[in-house]
């Protein structure tokens, strides 16, 4: 049992690049949920999944896109990396919302120059 | 909207002291809340939550919290510091929106 797998864990990107931000979870949770971390801020809610083929827009979505396929995994792409867009990225999963709580990914620290 | 507030950006405390973190939340409906702890180059790792089965809530490392209606709080405390406990520490809050919001989080430092 994995838990909640994200990779990479490191990435740098040059300004305009794209690229897709990987995670997966083997727990069956219906919910998954994307958050960026920034010092001072918190973790701010980016999209969000209640279950395959749903997703919804959190705090702050612009610059950023998924799609849920599979239960299982929960992408996020930048489709043209700008360097505000630098930050450690968590992807979480819950069995089902109302406080279930959610686990944790590792995190994916993200550059963007 | 649901959101949480976290006062105190930073505490410190001794080893062997009380530790109180504090956090405030806002919401239209009865809502569910959490403390999380995130340890250096670490992802978060839940220490209690609140699901209105009881006011006061343990946790893992001794934390407990207690949910204050009437105060709209959520005070996570320790009664006895550890230099382990340094990390940072994530108040949250979901009020049935499919959304956990977090605060912005207390960073603790122990000192010897």
């Amino acid at each position: 049992n994995a838990g909640v797998t994200q990779t990479p864990k490191f990435q740098v990107l040059k300004t305009g690049q794209s690229m897709t931000l990987q995670c997966a979870q083997d727990m069956n949770h219906e919910y998954m949920s994307w958050y960026r971390q920034d010092p001072g801020m918190g973790l701010r809610l980016i999209h969000y999944s209640v279950g395959a083929g749903i997703t919804d827009q959190g705090e702050v979505p612009n610059g950023y896109n998924v799609s849920r396929s599979t239960t299982e995994d929960f992408p996020l792409r930048l489709l043209s990396a700008a360097p505000s867009q630098t930050s450690v990225y968590f992807c979480a999963s819950s069995l089902q919302g109302y406080g279930y709580g959610y686990t944790f990914g590792s995190g994916t620290r993200l550059t963007v120059v | 909207a649901q959101s949480v507030t976290q006062l105190g950006s930073h505490v410190s405390v001794s080893e062997g002291a009380l530790v109180l973190l504090r956090c405030n939340y806002s919401s239209s409906v009865p809502p569910y809340l959490f403390w999380y702890v995130q340890y250096p180059n670490q992802g978060l790792q839940l220490l209690l939550k609140y699901t209105s089965a009881a006011t006061l809530v343990k946790g893992i490392n001794g934390f407990e919290a207690e949910f204050k209606k009437s105060e709209t709080s959520f005070h996570l405390t320790k009664p006895s510091a550890h230099m382990s406990d340094a990390a940072e520490y994530f108040c949250a809050v979901d009020d049935n929106t499919d959304k956990l919001i977090f605060g912005t989080g207390t960073r603790l430092q122990v000192f010897p």
